[in-house]
């Protein structure tokens, strides 16, 4: 069935070490992808996208990957920092007739100072 | 400029009684969606509005119903609460469905 999935459910990295958060997904059909980050006691912040036609795209201290071949989809943070500190979740979009989105379950991301 | 708002914050209800949840937006996007959080199962879809004037369900839609009641409002209601029900709660908006959410702070409902 369709999935947004992750690798790793937590993952710790000291600061100022860079993070890769991994995702996985499902249907080949998927066009659109975004990374969401969520703080604790907050609703989901759009992080960066890339759409099906891309390999990469980068943001400020971000960047996305995304390997068509193998449904894969990561997430690099360039030179962690404490404030980085979240859970960080993708999600897939696909063209159903109408627009569907799948969003994984999330990844907790904690940086030591 | 506010983006997408939620209230209330928190809410505790009994079982049985009902509320609305309250969303609005300000970025005359034109897709505007509920979803609920649970502990390790992800955002799970409510129901949405692709445009004014239109709703659908979603993945989760028993026991809830919508109303959009303007470009700008979509709210969530509750007809008879239920402790399944106890979730946090989000709204969010988009252009066209087609990218990117702005999603609201939530709403952390508990039922007893």
């Amino acid at each position: 069935g369709e999935s947004v999935g992750l690798h790793l459910p937590t993952l710790s990295v000291q600061e100022g070490d860079n993070s890769i958060i991994n995702c996985a997904y499902s249907n080949s059909a998927s066009d659109y992808f975004i990374w969401y980050k969520q703080e604790s006691g907050k609703g989901p912040q759009f992080i960066i996208d890339i759409r099906s036609n891309m390999d990469k795209r980068q943001g400020q201290r971000v960047t996305v990957l995304l390997n068509k071949t193998v449904k894969h989809l990561s997430l690099q943070i360039a030179a962690t920092q404490p404030g980085d500190s979240a859970v960080y979740f993708c999600a897939e979009t696909l063209n159903t007739g109408g627009f569907k989105t799948i969003f994984g379950a999330g990844t907790r991301l904690f940086v030591k100072a | 400029n506010a983006g997408v708002t939620q209230t209330p914050k928190f809410q505790v209800l009994k079982t049985g009684q009902s509320m609305t949840l309250q969303c609005a937006q300000d970025m005359n996007h034109n897709s505007m969606y509920w979803y609920r959080q649970d502990p390790g199962m992800g955002l799970r879809l409510i129901y949405y509005s692709a445009s004014e004037g239109t709703t659908d369900k979603g993945e989760v839609p028993n026991g809830y119903n919508v109303s959009r009641l303007n470009k700008r409002e979509f709210s969530l209601r509750l007809e008879s609460a239920a402790p399944s029900q106890t979730s946090v709660y989000f709204c969010a908006s988009s252009e066209a469905g087609r990218d990117g959410y702005t999603f609201g702070s939530g709403t952390r409902l508990t039922v007893v």
